[in-house]
Order: structure tokens, then sequence, then C-alpha cells
């Protein structure tokens, strides 16, 4: 089954501990790309990636990283979470990222920073 | 700067009862415009891509069109499966990135 998978789906963390949230797509897509969702702000785009090493800020990449090591992954990165980045985040991939390809979801994961 | 506005809000609508959403956009070179629909605890599920204006898509009881400045969402004859919140989206020429709005909670009551 096509489809974009996310790790941890629930997450409860202190200010200042790394982690990390994984992406993975099995569509042999090359474009990936994260959002956060926040209630009146709508879904914006964090960082997206091109394909393979290749990557790009969105709208909203302050206090976040991210890799493209390998196509299927594009896991997210807080060195040093604060509360202000307490979100529903969401994974997608599409194949080339060009307005005729349709852009996939992954089911969510939701952050809370204490 | 390259934004969207969804309006309204919220929506609640009688089973049966006809309605449009709205979505606003402001972006320099518009590569696509685009529906989602969004359950509650799950990701946004793809639902039309619209290019230029005038165009127009169908999709059982949900039409999409599309102007220089906006674009609508009909739905005729709504029914309860169809509550959900729908987002629209843009992609800018310049760049690879997309810009969604805030989106519309529709509530179909029975």
């Amino acid at each position: 089954e096509a489809q974009v998978t996310q790790n941890p789906r629930y997450l409860i963390t202190v200010t200042g501990k790394k982690l990390t949230v994984t992406c993975s797509q099995n569509m042999n897509h090359e474009y990936m790309s994260w959002y956060r969702q926040d209630p009146g702000l709508g879904l914006r785009q964090i960082y997206y990636s091109m394909n393979v090493e290749v990557t790009d800020k969105g709208d909203v990449p302050e206090g976040y990283k991210v890799s493209r090591k390998e196509k299927r992954n594009f896991p997210l990165i807080l060195e040093s979470p604060s509360p202000n980045q307490t979100s529903l985040y969401f994974c997608a991939s599409s194949l080339r990222g060009t307005s005729t390809d349709t852009q996939y979801f992954g089911p969510g994961t939701r952050l809370t920073v204490l | 700067e390259d934004q969207v506005t969804q309006s309204p809000e919220a929506l609640r609508l009688q089973e049966g009862e006809s309605s449009s959403l709205n979505c606003s956009y402001t972006v320099s070179g518009l590569r696509g415009l685009f529906w989602y629909r969004q359950d509650p605890g799950k990701g946004p599920e793809f639902l039309f891509t619209l290019y230029s204006a005038g165009e127009e898509k169908e999709k059982e009881r949900l039409k999409a069109t599309l102007t220089k400045k906006e674009s609508f969402l009909h739905i005729t004859a709504p029914k309860p499966e169809d509550s959900a919140t729908y987002l629209c989206a843009v992609q800018a020429s310049n760049f690879n990135k997309f810009y969604f709005g805030s989106g519309t909670k529709l509530n179909v009551k029975p």
C-alpha cells in the first residue's frame, strides 16, 4: 500500500531535549516536505526536499533541521525544542513537487513541548 | 507576499442544503490551486488541482472553480459524510513551496 508514515504519532517532551520525528514514504517520490498545523494558522511549510541531499527552507524553518540522505526518508530534527513548537506536524511527499503531482500526507505527529 | 485566505471558518448545513466555500489567494504566478479534505485525526487528502481561471473540476457532490483571485468549492446536496475540514493551497511559479489557508470546517447535520 502506497503510504507516508510518521513516528512517533504522539510525543510529549521538555524544553531543550533534542528529538527527531521520522518520515518515510514507499512511493519512490523525489519531493518531500514537512508542515506544522496550528489552529487559525493552517498548514505552514517548514522545510522541503526536491531530492536526496537537496533541501530548502519553507515559511517557518526557525528551530528545525532536516536531512535527506535516502530518497525514502526525511526526518525532522528539533535540536532544542521550545513550547512554541507545540503543534501538529505532517510529512508529505509527491513525485517531483510539481503542480501536476498529488501530494500525499502522513497521519501526523502531535508534539507537546513542556 | 503569497497568501491564502479561506472563508467561512466554519459552516453548518442541513443534509441536502447546497453551499459554497471560498478561497481567496494572492500569489506571484500561480502554478496550481489545490483543494484537500481533512478528517479529524488524519492528514489532508487531495481532492482537486486547478491551473487557470475558468477551469472547473467535479467529484461526486463537489465542484471546484477558479478565477484570477479566488476559488470556490461548491457542495451540492451534501450528506453527513461530507463533514470535514476543507483546505485550499496554492503553489507559486517561482518556488517549490506550498501555501495553505486555515481551512473551512464543514458540519452537515442529518
